[in-house]
């Protein structure tokens, strides 16, 4: 039972590269979720989806791009990586309901320099 | 953005101890869930609260939702190594995303 999944664990990028955060659930979760966490800020999100097909901007959204193909895959886009995003990333994933408590992966922590 | 606020932000007890981490808003939450996370791994639900009053235990882990639902509380008995983590208050406001807390590291000395 994976649960949610996230690759890559670590990764480093220069300024203004691009890249793929990798994201999947097989909890046949619809609600998925992107959060950012940099120390004593708690988790901000980014963008969420509540089923394939459908996104929407979250809290701090700009720099980033997502899109959900499938119900078990979310991936966040980074285009034109700058130092400000340079953070631990975590996907979540929920049922319709956020009661029920988000399932995170481990996360991806990403450093721009 | 609904506002959380947590605190204390770092609580260092010996182990044996009793802590409290406290959560506020100005809002009311429709539930409020507690988190722990520890280094590398992503949070771990700990327990949802969503009733006003509403008090859960979980081993030696005690969660209090106040009763006007805009505070809640987490208190540790007898605090063990083990309890060493970052704990996170999130609220949900009338929809499905949870807004989070900034995050109280709390490190256990044995």
């Amino acid at each position: 039972n994976a649960g949610v999944t996230q690759t890559p664990k670590f990764r480093i990028l220069k300024i203004g590269q691009s890249m793929t955060l990798q994201c999947t659930q097989d909890m046949n979760h619809n609600y998925m979720y992107w959060y950012r966490q940099d120390p004593g800020m708690g988790l901000k999100l980014i963008y969420y989806s509540v089923g394939a097909g459908i996104t929407d901007k979250g809290e701090v959204p700009n720099g980033y791009n997502v899109s959900r193909s499938t119900t078990e895959d979310f991936p966040l886009r980074l285009e034109l990586a700058a130092p400000s995003q340079t953070s631990v990333y975590f996907c979540a994933s929920s049922y319709s309901s956020g009661m029920r408590g988000y399932t995170f992966g481990s996360g991806t922590r990403l450093t721009v320099v | 953005t609904q506002l959380l606020e947590q605190s204390p932000q770092f609580l260092s007890i010996q182990e044996g101890e009793n802590l409290t981490v406290y959560c506020n808003s100005s809002s009311v939450f429709s539930s409020l869930q507690w988190y722990r996370q520890e280094p590398g791994e992503g949070p771990v639900l700990l327990v949802t609260v969503v009733t006003g009053g509403e008090v859960k235990k979980l081993k030696r882990l005690t969660f209090q939702f106040g009763d006007a639902r805009k505070d809640s509380s987490l208190h540790i008995t007898a605090a063990q190594p083990g309890d060493t983590g970052l704990y996170l208050c999130a609220g949900e406001f009338n929809d499905y995303k949870l807004s989070f807390g900034a995050g109280t590291t709390v490190t256990v000395r044995a």
